[in-house]
């Protein structure tokens, strides 16, 4: 089945650094990926829809500035986390349909600690 | 995207049939219900989905009642492992990549 793959797992970063996390699609090509959050005790959260080779399109209150993706491949979609600050640490997942299917597969998540 | 209503939780005996039920009575006809659950500190994984006919794979069945506004979700024989956030989510067929928002969920805690 499709296969979604984030990396890192888990990053732990100093206030003020920048952080990139890798969402790849292991056996099949998206061209739409999805980012999502989520805080402790909390339900997933949409931030933005990745389109390859197009700018993403940010939910409402998801600053782009400070969440930069980028989908250049039908394969890659990153998401860059700018100047964290401790209220970044979350539980970030991504998610992409294979062509042809019709169910959503997340990858594993990737943990950030902002400290 | 339909809003769907979930109990906050439920508990389940080992090798019991645990049965989340699900409410989305404003769907609409083009509208899947889809189920996915999430383990502790991972990404959500995809159980089943259906449109109006009763389904079932190797994980699950789904019972969709007639009218489409509520569904069951059935683990036939839950075990320790099944402990999970169990999400119903109303949507189109994400086969045109459509995202999916997520609700609360309902907490199933299966017990010895």
């Amino acid at each position: 089945g499709a296969v979604v793959s984030q990396h890192p797992s888990r990053v732990i970063c100093k206030s003020g650094t920048s952080v990139k996390i890798e969402c790849r699609s292991l056996d099949f090509q998206a061209t739409t990926m999805f980012w999502y959050r989520q805080f402790p005790k909390q339900s997933l959260m949409l931030m933005a829809t990745s389109n390859e080779g197009s700018k993403a399109t940010y939910e409402q209150g998801v600053e782009k500035d400070k969440f930069l993706i980028n989908h250049a491949s039908l394969t890659l979609s990153t998401l860059t986390v700018t100047s964290a600050h401790p209220e970044d640490s979350s539980f970030y997942i991504c998610s992409a349909v294979a062509s042809g299917a019709n169910v959503l597969t997340f990858g594993a998540g990737s943990r950030l600690t902002v400290l | 995207d339909a809003k769907t209503t979930q109990p906050t939780s439920m508990d389940c005996a080992e090798g019991r049939a645990a049965n989340l039920p699900c409410n989305h009575s404003t769907i609409s006809g083009n509208e899947y219900v889809y189920w996915y659950r999430q383990i502790h500190s991972q990404g959500p994984q995809y159980i089943i989905h259906g449109l109006k006919n009763n389904e079932t794979n190797e994980m699950a069945s789904l019972i969709i009642t007639e009218d489409r506004k509520s569904s069951t979700l059935i683990l036939p024989h839950a075990t320790l492992r099944d402990t999970a956030v169990y999400y119903c989510i109303a949507d189109i067929n994400t086969g045109t990549a459509s995202k999916l928002t997520f609700g609360t969920g309902t907490r199933l805690q299966v017990t010895l």
